[in-house]
């Protein structure tokens, strides 16, 4: 298996709702990602996980809040949004962080807030 | 703070004609990536460049690295439609900033 697996791949919610986005990836990488990007825009990082560790863009507002169960899952669970929040979740995994591996990227939820 | 620039942000191209996309980044590394992504689309990893002098080619593109000038360019080679798409260069520092990307339109 050599993808990252991102669900749902759309997903419309209302301000008041609650949701989370699903990645997985069975590749035996150490380090997860989660960015943002809006259109027309380079993608933004916004949470990292690796070594069993959370790293987070401390320009990232807490109704983001990341969870990983275990090293193969990365959830993003999502509260209270905007509509600025609207944009494409893009998750990415590497061997380890930090190393020339390169990311594999998932194919993205694209995220409509109303 | 690590800045990555990319040049130019919009490109208009014929078919068959060829062209460069430039990289700059503000910090020293040896790693560098560029991605490609259609238009609602993931990214598509397209070359990875893990050292000063580097050289990739994979049909009509071509990428380098040069880390003493903190330089990589993207060489499109007699463009065609299919490469219409925008294209960002990544610079791997614990990790991936990306460039503002190159929307590249080919025309007829």
């Amino acid at each position: 298996d050599t993808e990252v697996t991102q669900t749902p791949k759309h997903l419309v919610m209302g301000m008041t709702n609650k949701k989370s986005l699903k990645c997985e990836q069975h590749m035996g990488h150490r380090a997860m990602y989660w960015y943002k990007q809006k259109a027309k825009k380079p993608p933004e990082l916004m949470f990292v996980y690796s070594y069993e560790k959370l790293s987070i863009n401390e320009s990232v507002p807490s109704r983001f809040s990341p969870e990983c169960p275990n090293s193969s899952l990365l959830n993003l669970h999502l509260h209270a949004l905007q509509p600025e929040d609207s944009a494409l979740y893009l998750c990415a995994s590497s061997l380890f962080l930090g190393r020339p591996y390169g990311y594999t990227f998932g194919s993205g939820t694209r995220l409509t807030v109303v | 703070e690590l800045k990555v620039e990319q040049n130019p942000l919009f490109l208009s191209m014929q078919e068959g004609k060829n062209y460069t996309i430039y990289c700059n980044y503000s910090t020293t590394s040896d790693r560098l990536y560029w991605y490609r992504q259609d238009p609602g689309k993931s990214l598509e990893s397209l070359f990875v460049l893990l050292s000063n002098g580097a050289v990739k080619q994979e049909g009509r593109l071509m990428a380098s690295l040069d880390t003493k000038a903190r330089l990589s360019t993207l060489h499109i080679t007699a463009a065609v439609h299919d490469l219409s798409a925008t294209y960002f260069c990544a610079v791997d520092v614990n990790d991936m900033r990306f460039g503002a990307g190159t929307r590249l339109t080919v025309k007829p």
